[in-house]
This record gives structure tokens, C-alpha cells and sequence, in this order.
């Protein structure tokens, strides 16, 4: 089992949609979680981190549950700019960073 | 305030010759990481810096891979007898503390002929 897994997709949804992607992870010690995104070409940008009491940000809402080992990531009323590919990162307290593989998604008009 | 910088942002090199890739970190962060990405794959961790030592350099691919750092300052990353797998882009991240949020910089897109 990899220690991050997520749908690669592509998620191909139309503008304004709402969209949900989840990433789990293996090891129960994971201490922090973050979400970046990663345009074509370009290195990752931090999204948000992602805390036990879920946080929000404008469009973007992300979600810790511990007991079943995942992540979320919604995004409200996507826009055509959201169409990036959405990585996952665990961390388990020290300099080893686990990075999923990334879900793309692509927003239409 | 100023991110991650990097230098080059690409690079091409002729199989065979040494290339130094260069990092500047963002101001006051004490872990600096290097990592490759090559063509529609994921990040591969190559090495990390904690300060000036380099508790782990377990993710560097070969003894051609070398990487040091100035204090808590800029990294550079040497690859020598460059071979075409190396071709990849190079990313550098630093964070505050290990465990913190990592902020990228733009990469060296390296392209060995």
C-alpha cells in the first residue's frame, strides 16, 4: 500500500461547480498535512495547511479525519483558474515530507 | 517577502560534463530541502539540510550527486559526469523547522543531450 494515495483523475467539471478530492494516508503517526497545487510545468505552491479542526480559505475548504486517515479538499464555485493538479502531502514530524501523486483537475467553461 | 529563489531556471548540458544548481532560501529558514521531478512523475527526495549539515543524503541517485550548504544560506547542488536520466527539473524547498510548511522555488529544468 502507498503511503499516500490519491485519485489521479482528471476531474473535469464545469465552472462554478463544487468538487471534492480525498487523499489517505498509511502511517497513523502522520503528525501534519498540507495541500499544494501544481500548474503545468511549475513547482508546487502551498494551498493550505490542514489542521484537525478543518480550516477555510475563501473557496477552499480542507478536512483532517484521523480516525480513517484521510484529507480533504472541497473547492466551491470552481473557476477555470482552479485547473491544476492538487497534491497531497504528509509529514511525520520531521524533514520526510510524503507527497501523493496529485489529482488533476480541469475546470471547463 | 522574497520566496525560494533558484539558478538556473533551465539548463542544457552535454552527457558528460558537471552542472551546479543553486538555491537561495527564504530568509531565516533553518531546513532546506532538494528534490527532482522528472516528466509527469512525482517529487523524489534527494537530500535534506538542516543548518549546514545534511542529516540525510539517503535520496541522492549516485556518488555523481554531491550537494552542500552555506550556513543557513544558499545550497548548491552538483551532479557530475551528467548522464541523459538526470535530465529532470530540480526543485528546492525550504521551511522554517523541520515538519513546517515547505515553500518551492521555481526549479532548474536541466536537460542533458
Amino acid at each position: 500500500r502507498k503511503e499516500v494515495e490519491q485519485d489521479p483523475g482528471p476531474f473535469n467539471v464545469p465552472e462554478g461547480a463544487t468538487v471534492a478530492f480525498n487523499c489517505t494516508y498509511s502511517n497513523s503517526a502522520s503528525q501534519s498535512f498540507f495541500w499544494y497545487r501544481q500548474d503545468c510545468r511549475k513547482e508546487p505552491k502551498l494551498l493550505m495547511s490542514v489542521y484537525s479542526s478543518g480550516n477555510e480559505d475563501g473557496r477552499f475548504t480542507a478536512q483532517l479525519n484521523r480516525a480513517s486517515q484521510y484529507i480533504s479538499l472541497l473547492i466551491r464555485d470552481s473557476k477555470l483558474s482552479d485547473s491544476a493538479t492538487y497534491l497531497c502531502v504528509v509529514n511525520m514530524g520531521t524533514y520526510k515530507y510524503i507527497f501523493g501523486t496529485g489529482t488533476r483537475l480541469k475546470v471547463l467553461a | 517577502g522574497a520566496g525560494v529563489s533558484q539558478s538556473p531556471s533551465n539548463k542544457v548540458t552535454e552527457k558528460g560534463k558537471d552542472v551546479e544548481l543553486r538555491c537561495d532560501p527564504i530568509s531565516g529558514h533553518t531546513a532546506l530541502y532538494w528534490y527532482r521531478q522528472r516528466l509527469g512523475q512525482g517529487l523524489e527526495f534527494l537530500i535534506y539540510f538542516q543548518g549546514n549539515s545534511a542529516p540525510d543524503k539517503s535520496g541522492l541517485p549516485s556518488d555523481r550527486f554531491s550537494a552542500e550548504r552555506t550556513g543557513e544560506s544558499v545550497s548548491t547542488l552538483t551532479i557530475q559526469r551528467t548522464q541523459q536520466e538526470d535530465s529532470a527539473v530540480y526543485l528546492c524547498a525550504s521551511s522554517l523547522w523541520a515538519g513546517n510548511e515547505q515553500f518551492f522555488g521555481p526549479g532548474t529544468r536541466l536537460t542533458v543531450l
